[in-house]
């Protein structure tokens, strides 16, 4: 079975703070993705990657950054995070273009 | 137009219904179609893979209209079980995924 393990399901944070969302699969999957989800908005896309060091921007970069050193991980940073970046934050991995994705267990942020 | 746009419903459906669902999409080159279900508070997981041919799987049948650009999905014989979202999933020219909004399911007793 495909794994991908986000490093929380729940995360508290200070305007302000700079945020590291970590994921991990482990399928040697080439494709990354980091997605929010808000109510009424559906998924939207931040970045993505489509190989080690490797990035792509999505519809909603802004505010965010990316870094894939190694195949299987793919971090998401909020360089300083802001009330408007509260929001579930999705993962997903594939093996290349044209198949399935696959998500982690999503992180609930919150920035006080 | 959106590029992925699906009806939100909610579709309140008692069991043992049939209901379809559709999605269109407004790229012509796009190459993959997928339908994910959604859980509350839960990840989205795959449900089914969309081909050109149609497919089936049990009580699901996804079909894909590329000339109209639609995808579609029909559940039979609906549980209390399917009560979820639907998303509907188009491979982007990019290498991206696109995401519909979701179509909100309630299977009633």
């Amino acid at each position: 079975d495909v794994k991908v393990t986000q490093s929380s399901r729940y995360l508290v944070k200070r305007t302000g703070e700079k945020v590291f969302l970590e994921c991990v699969q482990d399928m040697d999957h080439e494709n990354m993705f980091w997605y929010r989800q808000d109510p009424g908005l559906g998924l939207r896309l931040i970045y993505f990657s489509y190989d080690v060091k490797m990035k792509e921007k999505g519809d909603i970069p802004e505010g965010y950054s990316v870094s894939r050193e190694k195949k299987e991980r793919f971090s998401l940073i909020l360089e300083s995070a802001s009330t408007n970046q509260t929001s579930m934050y999705l993962c997903a991995s594939r093996r290349q273009e044209n198949t399935e994705a696959f998500f982690g267990q999503g992180t609930r942020l919150t920035v006080v | 137009r959106k590029e992925v746009e699906q009806d939100p419903g909610p579709f309140n459906v008692p069991e043992g219904a049939t209901v379809a669902f559709n999605c269109t999409y407004s790229n012509s080159a796009s190459q993959s179609f997928f339908w994910y279900r959604q859980d509350c508070r839960k990840e989205p997981k795959l449900l089914m893979s969309v081909y050109s041919s149609g497919n089936e799987d049990g009580r699901f049948t996804a079909q894909l209209n590329r000339a109209s650009q639609y995808i579609s999905l029909l559940i039979r014989d609906s549980k209390l079980s399917d009560s979820a979202t639907y998303l509907c999933v188009v491979g982007g020219s990019q290498g991206n995924l696109i995401f519909g909004k979701g179509t909100k399911l309630s299977v009633k007793p």
